[in-house]
C-alpha cells in the first residue's frame, strides 16, 4: 500500500507566474484536500475534491483551481502567484464518508514565490 | 478568522514527565476534534480524536480531555518520551461539514529532552 505522494518536493516561481502543484492518493482512497501551511500558522483547508468535482472550499479566490483524475490524483493550480502564496502545500486522501482520522497527508510542496 | 487557536507555539519537558498541549476554539459549531503529529519534511499524521459527547479519550500514553463549556481542549502524554519531539497540530471540525473544511491550529512545538 503506497502512501500519498506528492511533487515537486521544492519550487521556486516569481510573482505573476502559474505553478501546478501534484497529488498521488493513498492507494484506496478517492477523495482529495489540499491546504496552504504558511510559515508558523496551522494547515488551512483550501478545496475537497471527490469524483473528479470540487467539494467544499475554504476562503481562497479563484486562482486557486484544482483537478482530479479518474485515478483519483489530484492537481492544485495558482495563477498570478503572490507573494504571500509562498507556504508550503499540503494534500491528503481519504475514503469518502470516512473520519478525519482516515484522513492521510502527504509530505507537501514548498512553494517560495520571489 | 482563527476559530481554533494554540497559544503556546513552544513546549519544553524533561523525558518522563507529563507534557501537556492546551487549544481553544471558538465556534461552537466544532463537534470533533483532533490532535496531529508533524516531523520535519513529513506530513502531518494523526495522533487521537475525541467527539463532543465525550470529555476524555485515552490512546496509550496520550490522552485527550474536551471541556466543551469551556471550548478548551488538552493533549497529555505521559510518559514523554524524546521521539515525541514535533509539532503538534489541534484541529476542529463540525460534522456537518460532510468532512471538509477542517481548522487547525497554529501548532506547538515539543521538544522533549532526554
Amino acid at each position: 500500500e503506497t502512501g500519498v505522494t506528492q511533487s515537486p518536493t521544492h519550487l521556486i516561481k516569481t510573482r505573476g507566474q502559474q505553478v501546478t502543484l501534484r497529488c498521488s492518493s493513498q492507494s484506496g482512497h478517492n477523495t482529495v484536500s489540499w491546504y496552504q501551511q504558511a510559515l508558523g500558522q496551522g494547515p488551512q483547508f483550501i478545496f475537497q475534491y471527490y469524483r473528479e468535482e470540487e467539494n467544499g472550499r475554504g476562503n481562497f479566490p479563484p486562482r486557486f483551481s484544482g483537478l482530479q483524475f479518474p485515478n483519483y490524483s489530484s492537481e492544485l493550480n495558482v495563477n498570478a502567484l503572490e507573494l504571500d502564496d509562498s507556504a508550503l502545500y499540503l494534500c491528503a486522501s481519504s475514503l469518502a464518508g470516512t473520519a478525519y482520522n482516515e484522513q492521510f497527508f502527504g509530505p507537501g510542496t514548498r512553494l517560495t514565490v520571489l | 478568522d482563527q476559530q481554533v487557536k494554540q497559544n503556546s507555539p513552544s513546549l519544553s519537558v524533561q523525558e518522563g514527565r507529563i507534557s501537556i498541549l492546551n487549544c481553544d476554539y471558538t465556534n461552537s459549531m466544532f463537534d470533533y476534534f483532533l490532535w496531529y503529529k508533524k516531523y520535519p519534511a513529513e506530513g502531518p499524521t494523526f495522533l487521537i480524536s475525541i467527539s463532543s459527547i465525550k470529555d476524555k479519550n485515552e490512546d496509550g500514553r496520550f490522552t485527550v480531555f474536551l471541556n466543551k463549556s469551556a471550548k478548551h481542549l488538552s493533549l497529555h502524554i505521559v510518559p514523554s518520551q524524546p521521539g515525541d519531539s514535533a509539532v503538534y497540530f489541534c484541529a476542529a471540525s463540525g460534522l456537518d461539514n460532510n468532512n471538509n473544511d477542517m481548522r487547525f491550529g497554529a501548532g506547538t512545538r515539543l521538544t522533549v529532552k532526554p
